[in-house]
């Protein structure tokens, strides 16, 4: 069965630093992969997602995330942190072929000042 | 347009009532989803219409009967509920590309509070 795990259910940084949230993923086959943002009081928007094509995925707002295969993990990252960036964070798995998508517990990002 | 939009954005409801949660889209998508997320936890599967078609219900209690009208709307009609059917009642959509790798535009969610 298709799971991800997100470690850290909160991480916090400084504004303008690094910004690292980790997941990885359990697959018996090539997975899709996303990371997924909501805001209070809203729904989820699509932040980026891997399908193969490359193993270094960007998205928007000036996220990132690599795929590793080696490490089963598709961590996201951003080189600095901006206070809009405060969120929770999902990371996400689709098998081929389904349409289920499993959510990962989510990361609750604090950015301070 | 790459919005989805629900009706209504709050709802508070008796155990013994009857209300439905509306969704729509305009992308011209061909899978509508209904999710459950409670409180500081991941959204939950429940239903997936693929070409108006039930294709996924994830053993959803009856109290909850999703309907698919058409392609570009979808019903979640709720009866009988328990309190602990409080949630975050969010819709996506996505291509229909026979699950590979969809994209899911989401919502902004009902709020639904039972009594």
């Amino acid at each position: 069965a298709q799971s991800v795990t997100q470690l850290g259910s909160h991480v916090s940084v400084s504004e303008g630093a690094l910004v690292l949230l980790r997941c990885n993923y359990s697959s018996s086959v090539p997975p899709y992969l996303f990371w997924y943002v909501q805001y209070p009081n809203q729904g989820l928007q699509l932040l980026l997602k891997y399908t193969s094509a490359a193993t270094l995925v960007k998205g928007i707002n000036g996220f990132e995330a690599e795929f590793k295969k080696s490490e089963t993990s598709f961590h996201l990252t951003k080189p600095s942190a901006h206070m809009s960036d405060a969120a929770e964070y999902f990371c996400a798995v689709t098998v081929t072929g389904g349409f289920k998508t499993i959510f990962g517990a989510g990361t609750r990002l604090f950015v301070k000042a | 347009d790459t919005e989805v939009t629900q009706t209504p954005k709050h709802l508070v409801m008796g155990m013994t009532n009857k209300k439905s949660l509306k969704c729509e889209q305009h992308m011209g998508h061909r899978a509508m989803y209904w999710y459950k997320q409670k409180a500081k936890k991941p959204p939950e599967l429940m239903f997936v219409y693929s070409y108006e078609k039930l294709s996924i219900n994830e053993s959803v209690p009856s109290r909850f009967s999703p309907e698919c009208p058409n392609s570009s709307l979808l019903n979640l009609h709720l009866h009988a509920l328990q309190p602990e059917d409080s949630a975050l009642y969010l819709c996506a959509s996505s291509q229909d590309q026979g699950g590979k790798g969809e994209t899911q535009y989401f919502g902004p969610g009902t709020r639904l509070l039972v009594l």
